[in-house]
This record gives C-alpha cells, sequence and structure tokens, in this order.
C-alpha cells in the first residue's frame, strides 16, 4: 500500500517569495492534515480536512498561508509572502478512522 | 490549554537494556492515543494505536499503555537496539477541544 507522497522534499526561498506544497493521501483517507514541525517541536496543526471541507484551520495564519483539497484527494499548501520564521518542516498525513499516517515531510528553509 | 509534557527529553541508554518513555496530557479526558517515530530528517512513522475503548496495545518489542484517570501514558521498549536510536512522539485526542495534541518528543540515543 503507498504511503503518504509529499513534494517538494526541500525547498529554499527569500522572505516574501512564495511556495507551495503538495500532498497525495493514502487512497481511501477522507482526513488529510496539514502540519508545521519547527525544529525541536512536536508538529503543530495547520488545517484539517475531512474530504475536501475544512474541519479545523485555527492555527492557520490565514494573512500568509492558504489550503485546498480539490476533489476530496490531493491537497496543496501555500504560503505568500513567506517569512523567516516560516523556516520548518511541513508535515502532511491522512487518516481513515482513528490512525494517523504521516509522509516524509516538505522541508522550507527561508532566507 | 491543553498540553502534553514527554519525559525525559533526551535519553541514552547501552544496548540491551529496557525503557520508559512517558507522555502525561494536563487535560485526562484523552482518547485515542497514538506513539510515533520520527528518525532525523523524515516524517513520523506510526508505531501504537491506543483507542478510547483500550487500556494497552504491543507491537514487538513496543508496549504503550494508557491511563486515562491520570492523563498518562508510557511506552515500554524491551532489550533496546542501536536501530531503535530516533525521536519518540506522542499524541492524544483531547475529549475537550477535539484536537489531536503532540507532545514535544524524547531523543533516545542507543549505544552498542
Amino acid at each position: 500500500e503507498a504511503g503518504v507522497a509529499q513534494s517538494p522534499r526541500y525547498k529554499i526561498i527569500e522572505k516574501r517569495q512564495s511556495v507551495a506544497f503538495w500532498c497525495n493521501p493514502i487512497s481511501g483517507h477522507a482526513t488529510l492534515y496539514w502540519y508545521q514541525q519547527i525544529l525541536g517541536q512536536g508538529p503543530k496543526l495547520l488545517i484539517q480536512f475531512q474530504n475536501n471541507g475544512v474541519v479545523d484551520d485555527s492555527q492557520l495564519p490565514k494573512d500568509r498561508f492558504s489550503a485546498e483539497r480539490l476533489k476530496g484527494v490531493d491537497s496543496t499548501l501555500k504560503i505568500q509572502p513567506a517569512k523567516l520564521e516560516d523556516s520548518a518542516v511541513y508535515l502532511c498525513a491522512s487518516s481513515l478512522v482513528a490512525e494517523l499516517f504521516f509522509g516524509e515531510g516538505s522541508r522550507l528553509t527561508v532566507l | 490549554k491543553q498540553e502534553v509534557t514527554q519525559i525525559p527529553a533526551a535519553l541514552s541508554v547501552p544496548e540491551g537494556e529496557n525503557l520508559v518513555l512517558n507522555c502525561s496530557f494536563t487535560d485526562s479526558a484523552i482518547y485515542n492515543l497514538q506513539w510515533f517515530r520520527q528518525d532525523p530528517g523524515k516524517g513520523l512513522t506510526s508505531l501504537l494505536l491506543i483507542q478510547s475503548s483500550q487500556r494497552e496495545q504491543t507491537s514487538g518489542r513496543l508496549n504503550a499503555s494508557l491511563d486515562k484517570s491520570s492523563g498518562r501514558s508510557t511506552l515500554y521498549i524491551a532489550a533496546s537496539q542501536p536501530g531503535d536510536s530516533a525521536t519518540y512522539l506522542c499524541a492524544g485526542y483531547s475529549g475537550n477541544t477535539g484536537k489531536l495534541i503532540f507532545g514535544q518528543g524524547t531523543t533516545l540515543q542507543v549505544k552498542p
């Protein structure tokens, strides 16, 4: 069974530039999550989708972050404009019921 | 605010030791607790999931338990091996907020 796919694995940009991350969840998983993990910390939920609807985006900085999940499958997370403090690993996860499965993550460095 | 504390933050042990990692929640209304492993530069790998009707789960040399009355979970690793070296994170669903909350992790080093 294929796992959660994410791309790109690494991205380096300058502040004020934009970046987009892509996630393909495990087939059949209705729930998709985007987490931000800063070095040395646990992951922080940015947004949770159930199919193509948003369940929780309370910690998403909506002035610069946006996410969509068209057709209830793939998802894209965008940051525009990026700030230095956005340097982190962006993790995508999916679940069918209770257990979460994570992708390898996309490491963002903002210079 | 729901917080999750993992103790210790770091641990170094010789190969072969049995060890216990601890996870505690300020909100004891926890259900569905999951333990993950994270290798450097990698994503999180699910190790064990304890669902709301369960008190513990076992997989190979790993055993996780959940005491809902105290809001505490432990991950027991038997006969540790160098390949067990990684960061271990616990995450629990809060019954009060409906959110999955992560701890900061325990970084384990097992020396040959």
